[in-house]
């Protein structure tokens, strides 16, 4: 079964850290490129970040640049994002979601892992 | 980075049809085909339901169906179903190779 597993969030103080994990399986996880979508209380969905299949491409939303990082590790076909500086205005339900290399649709999409940013 | 822009609300009645609009720029839509569409029921992951502009994956209803024009893409659902009430947002790969969605539409199934 095709699956992506998101792990990782939790309540924490505004200027702290966390690290997401997203689990894939059932699929070539080395051969998409993954993406990092977040979802605020009650809002739509917006693209947060994304890196390429061998780790070495990122980009990241404006309003996440300088404070999260993407990162991959193919031999234990898991995503993670680094999370710091974090605001409550991070607070959301958090999405990885993964696209066939050289193809622009994403689907296959976790479950979602929520982070709460506050005091 | 400025999101898609679309409806917040559409409705239809049972068998009726309903089209949502989503309106980007010459950086994304407007020079790009690869515009999909997902749904998204409440508390659940969002779910593809188009893609390059005009496809469907397998195991999704020949009722949904997608197009563009100029920098605006559309959604047009046929037939419309209790179940199709959920939300649907847009999306688009844009010229800094990163993706935009839009705003989501809600579709209420009178």
């Amino acid at each position: 079964e095709v699956q992506l597993v998101e792990s990782g969030g939790g309540l924490v103080q505004p200027g702290g850290s966390l690290r997401l994990s997203c689990a894939a399986s059932g699929f070539t996880f080395s051969s998409y490129w993954m993406h990092w979508v977040r979802q605020a209380p009650g809002k739509g969905l917006v693209w947060v970040s994304r890196i390429n299949t061998d780790g070495r491409s990122t980009s990241y939303a404006d309003s996440v640049k300088g404070r999260f990082t993407i990162s991959r590790d193919n031999a234990k076909n898991t995503l993670y994002l680094q999370m710091n500086s974090l605001r409550a205005e991070d607070t959301a339900v958090y999405y990885c979601a993964a696209v066939r290399a050289y193809f622009y649709y994403m689907d296959v999409w976790g479950n979602g892992t929520t982070v709460t940013v506050s005091s | 980075q400025s999101a898609l822009t679309q409806p917040a609300s559409v409705s239809g009645s049972p068998g009726q049809s309903i089209t949502i609009s989503c309106s980007g720029t010459s950086s994304d839509i407007g020079v790009y085909n690869y515009v999909s569409w997902y749904q998204q029921h409440p508390g659940k992951a969002p779910k593809l339901m188009i893609y390059d502009v005009t496809n469907r994956p397998s195991g999704i209803s020949n009722r949904f169906s997608g197009s563009k024009s100029g920098n605006t893409a559309s959604l047009t659902i046929s037939g419309l179903q209790a179940e199709d009430e959920a939300d649907y947002y847009c999306s688009s790969y844009t010229s800094t190779n990163t993706r935009v969605f839009g705003g989501g539409t809600k579709l209420t199934v009178l």
